[in-house]
């Protein structure tokens, strides 16, 4: 079975630090995504990656940064979190030769008091 | 741009019931697929079903099945003999087939099942 971790399901952070939400896959994909999801919105892109060092903006970038070093690594910054930014955050992966199915993570639930 | 949208918030059914979750969505493409996911309450999200555009015949998987309408750009699901293990979050989610593999999602249902 494909895996995607996330490392951890809730955190709670201060206004104004820094925080680095991480994302782990076992099945070698290409593809990374990082999504916020909001009661009433539902899901929306961060950012995604299609290889090691590639990154793209998805539709709501602001406030955030990414990192992908590693294939099987793709890590969301918030560089100075603010109380807007409390969420839930899916990582999913999937790869590009199988064209349907994205693979999610459990979320994290950041609050950001 | 494209945008989906989920009109029904929340819905509920009987157990053993069958129920029907719609999704409308809007793209000036031909050829794309649409998917259903599904999120259990604190647990991770997981694919439902999928129709590819250019197919004409609705998806099936089980007890879940679609109602593609292409010119009227609906995509529906349903339910039959819904069961507990039904009760969720469910999204509906759109993407391109060329270029980026990003999927663009309604605004998600809440199902609950009565027993």
């Amino acid at each position: 079975d494909v895996k995607v971790t996330q490392s951890s399901r809730y955190l709670v952070k201060r206004t104004g630090e820094k925080v680095f939400l991480e994302c782990v896959q076992d099945m070698d994909h290409e593809n990374m995504f990082w999504y916020r999801q909001d009661p009433g919105l539902g899901l929306r892109l961060i950012y995604f990656s299609y290889d090691v060092k590639m990154k793209e903006k998805g539709d709501i970038p602001e406030g955030y940064s990414v990192s992908r070093e590693k294939k099987e690594r793709f890590s969301l910054i918030l560089e100075s979190a603010s109380t807007n930014q409390t969420s839930m955050y899916l990582c999913a992966s999937n790869d590009p030769g199988r064209r349907y199915e994205q693979y999610f993570g459990p979320g994290t639930r950041l609050t950001v008091t | 741009a494209q945008t989906v949208t989920q009109s029904q918030p929340e819905m509920s059914v009987q157990e053993a019931e069958t129920v029907t979750l719609s999704c409308t969505y809007d793209t000036s493409e031909s050829d794309y697929y649409l998917f259903w996911y599904k999120q259990p309450p604190s647990r991770q999200m997981i694919l439902v079903i999928r129709q590819e555009a250019y197919k004409q015949q609705n998806a099936t998987e089980n007890r879940f099945s679609v109602n593609f309408q292409k010119a009227a750009k609906s995509f529906s699901l349903k339910i039959s003999d819904s069961q507990l293990g039904d009760a969720a979050m469910y999204f509906c989610a759109y993407r391109v087939i060329q270029g980026a593999q990003k999927l663009v999602f309604g605004q998600g249902t809440r199902l609950t099942i009565n027993p």
